[in-house]
């Protein structure tokens, strides 16, 4: 069975700085995809970004990029310039190609300092 | 429209009660999905509809009772529920595995609190 691995369960950084969140993950397959997932205090969860397994080019959004690193499973999200907007639990996700299932990880809350 | 709605926002319910949760949504999307959250966790998928058939039932007990009358509209009908079960229950949807494009379009939730 596939697992996802977030071990930052609390991570803060000052506004305008960049942050980093980790992100590992266990699988057999070669084709999936991988998802981070953004969710407010009391507010809808939201994609931030994804990317397919197949694709060695990393994932920009924006502000938030990842860094994809298949062979070590491995996929953390950077984000750029942090808001006060970008206060979250933000989850990664994965998602095996042709399963209807979201494997999620713990979370990782983050918090931006002003 | 790239929304997903849920009804009602929040809910409380006696222990004796029958409610329902109702989803909907306009994206085309064939496959739908009910999760349970309690604060601080990850989602916890309960039950997946694809083509409005059930596909997935995560070992939900019985007084949870989901339905899928249309491609549009998802429904979670509730009874005899204990305290417990208190959670955020979030709507999803998306197009159906196998697609080059199967992210989850989440909705608010209701927040569900049983006395």
């Amino acid at each position: 069975a596939q697992t996802v691995t977030q071990s930052q369960p609390e991570m803060s950084v000052q506004e305008a700085e960049t942050v980093t969140l980790s992100c590992t993950y266990d699988t057999s397959e070669s084709d999936y995809y991988l998802f981070w997932y953004k969710q407010p205090p009391s507010r809808q969860m939201i994609l931030v970004i994804r990317q397919e397994a197949y694709k060695q080019q990393n994932a920009t959004e924006n502000r938030f990029s990842v860094n994809f690193q298949k062979a070590a499973k491995s996929f953390s999200l950077k984000i750029s310039d942090s808001q006060l907007g970008d206060a979250a639990m933000y989850f990664c996700a994965y998602s095996g190609q042709g399963a209807q299932k979201l494997v999620f990880g713990q979370g990782t809350r983050l918090t931006i300092n002003p | 429209d790239t929304e997903v709605t849920q009804t009602p926002k929040h809910l409380v319910m006696g222990m004796t009660n029958k409610k329902s949760l109702k989803c909907e949504q306009h994206m085309g999307h064939r496959a739908m999905y009910w999760y349970k959250q309690k604060a601080k966790k990850p989602p916890e998928l309960m039950f997946v509809y694809s083509y409005e058939k059930l596909s997935i039932n995560e070992s939900v007990p019985s007084r949870f009772s989901p339905e899928c009358p249309n491609s549009s509209l998802l429904n979670l009908h509730l009874h005899a529920l204990q305290p417990e079960d208190s959670a955020l229950y979030l709507c999803a949807s998306s197009h159906p595995s196998g697609t080059s494009y199967n992210e989850q379009f989440f909705g608010p939730g209701t927040r569900l609190t049983v006395l």
